[in-house]
């Protein structure tokens, strides 16, 4: 069965400085990888996902995210990130066709 | 709907009572997600309905804990005699399949906020 671990519950950076939350993955078969946000008093939201093709993914707000195989990780990256992006960030897995399985989340802490 | 409604949205109980969370997928979402969220926790799987198929129930805690869906619509999680450690935060979630597990786009409702006393 799948399984992500979120290494860091908390993340505090200062405003414009780069930030990278790590996930690692646990699984036997192909997975589809997946990043949600939520935002204080607000629903969860799909931020970036990775199928296929390019390792490199591309998310909102400027957030990007490399899958490594090799390495089972799913690291998200953003280059300078800004107040409004204080927040809960969660990883997930996913074994077609089963469910979701998420992390328990890291909190970014994001302060002028 | 618009989007996934869950109601209710604050849950206040005591100790042994029995309770009902109910929501309602966007229309159309055949696959229907429920999970947990404690504080200080991440979402932890529950059940996982997706169309006619048997439901993925492989993440409930205890046979306290039980969900039905009417055919692709409705769905409603019981938990019976509540306990302490049941008050968190219940997230439902819709979706579409062929979106819904290959391209992970979850829809979100706000959650239903259990607090057993």
């Amino acid at each position: 069965a799948q399984s992500v671990t979120q290494l860091d519950s908390q993340v505090p950076v200062f405003e414009e400085a780069p930030v990278e939350l790590r996930c690692n993955y646990s699984s036997s078969v192909s997975v589809y990888l997946f990043w949600y946000v939520q935002y204080p008093n607000q629903g969860l939201q799909l931020l970036l996902k990775y199928l296929s093709g390019s390792t490199l993914v591309k998310g909102i707000n400027g957030f990007e995210a490399e899958f490594n195989k090799s390495q089972t990780s799913f690291h998200l990256r953003k280059p300078s990130v800004h107040i409004s992006d204080t927040a809960e960030y969660f990883c997930a897995v996913s074994e077609y066709p089963t469910a979701l399985i998420f992390g328990k989340g890291t909190t970014l802490s994001v302060s002028s | 709907g618009a989007g996934v409604s869950q109601s209710p949205s604050n849950k206040v109980t005591e100790k042994g009572k029995d309770v009902e969370l109910r929501c309602d997928p966007i229309s159309g979402h055949t696959a229907l997600y429920w999970y947990r969220q404690r504080l200080g926790q991440g979402l932890e799987f529950l059940i996982y309905f997706q169309g006619n198929s048997a439901p993925d129930k492989s993440g409930l805690p205890s046979d306290r804990f039980s969900a039905e869906r009417t055919g692709e619509s409705v769905s409603t999680l019981t938990i019976q005699r509540t306990q302490q450690e049941d008050s968190a935060v219940y997230l439902c979630a819709s979706s579409i399949p062929g979106l819904a597990v290959s391209a992970g786009e979850l829809f979100f409702g706000e959650g239903s906020r259990l607090t057993v006393l």
